[in-house]
């Protein structure tokens, strides 16, 4: 399985884009990028996943590179309830059971 | 609609006691799965299940065992917990894409 780089942590002032990177430069042709978030104690969150074409739905928005070695997570417009843990994750399309944690990035969206 | 309900919220055991952890989804997922959590790491699979039936061993799956009789429901049993146990348990279930998660157990051996 492809193994994924994220920042241990991000800052963001409230209202503005968090624009939250993914470094999967392993990724095997058959492999999807996930996004997951994880709110202080609660069970994690899946946010949006997608192949090789850029991805929106109503919690954000996913943009990976043409060579599809990383990946973007965009919130648009951050709110304190933001604030998380956000988990990038590769594994292959149909295989649900192999998703994998890494330790994520710390997203804190500040006043 | 309750979505992955776990049962119970919190525990504390002895080390050597044994008890089962209860996953309930309403969502009607084949797939289900046991997490663990300890303090400032991710997420780590513990067991799962691809159907009623059916169970499959994840990446930490010792001193664990899980049943799934029923589609809706997955237990996961400690028969003698050790402090090394003390965790966050999630529980999670699926149907193609996304992994929808419980609120979580927290348990402590002691």
């Amino acid at each position: 399985d492809a193994k994924t780089t994220q920042p241990p942590s991000m800052d963001c002032a409230e209202g503005r884009a968090a624009n939250l990177p993914c470094n999967h430069s392993t990724i095997s042709g058959n492999e999807y990028v996930y996004w997951y978030r994880q709110i202080h104690s609660q069970g994690p969150q899946y946010i949006i996943h997608g192949l090789k074409n850029n991805e929106t739905n109503e919690m954000a928005s996913l943009i990976i590179t043409e060579d599809r070695k990383s990946s973007t997570l965009i919130l648009p417009h951050a709110t304190l309830r933001d604030t998380a843990v956000y988990y990038c994750i590769v594994m292959p399309g149909g295989s649900n059971y192999k998703l994998t944690f890494g330790k994520g990035t710390l997203l804190t969206v500040n006043p | 609609n309750a979505g992955v309900t776990q049962t119970p919220k919190f525990r504390v055991l002895k080390t050597g006691q044994s008890m089962t952890l209860l996953c309930a989804q309403d969502m009607n997922h084949e797939y289900m799965y046991w997490y663990r959590q300890d303090p400032g790491m991710g997420l780590r699979l513990i067991h799962y299940s691809v159907g009623e039936g059916t169970t499959a061993k994840g990446e930490v799956p010792d001193g664990y065992n899980v049943s799934r009789l029923k589609k809706q429901n997955f237990l996961l049993g400690l028969e003698s917990a050790a402090p090394s146990q003390t965790s966050v348990y999630f529980c999670a279930s699926s149907y193609i894409w996304e992994q929808y998660f419980g609120p979580g157990t927290r348990l402590t051996v002691t």
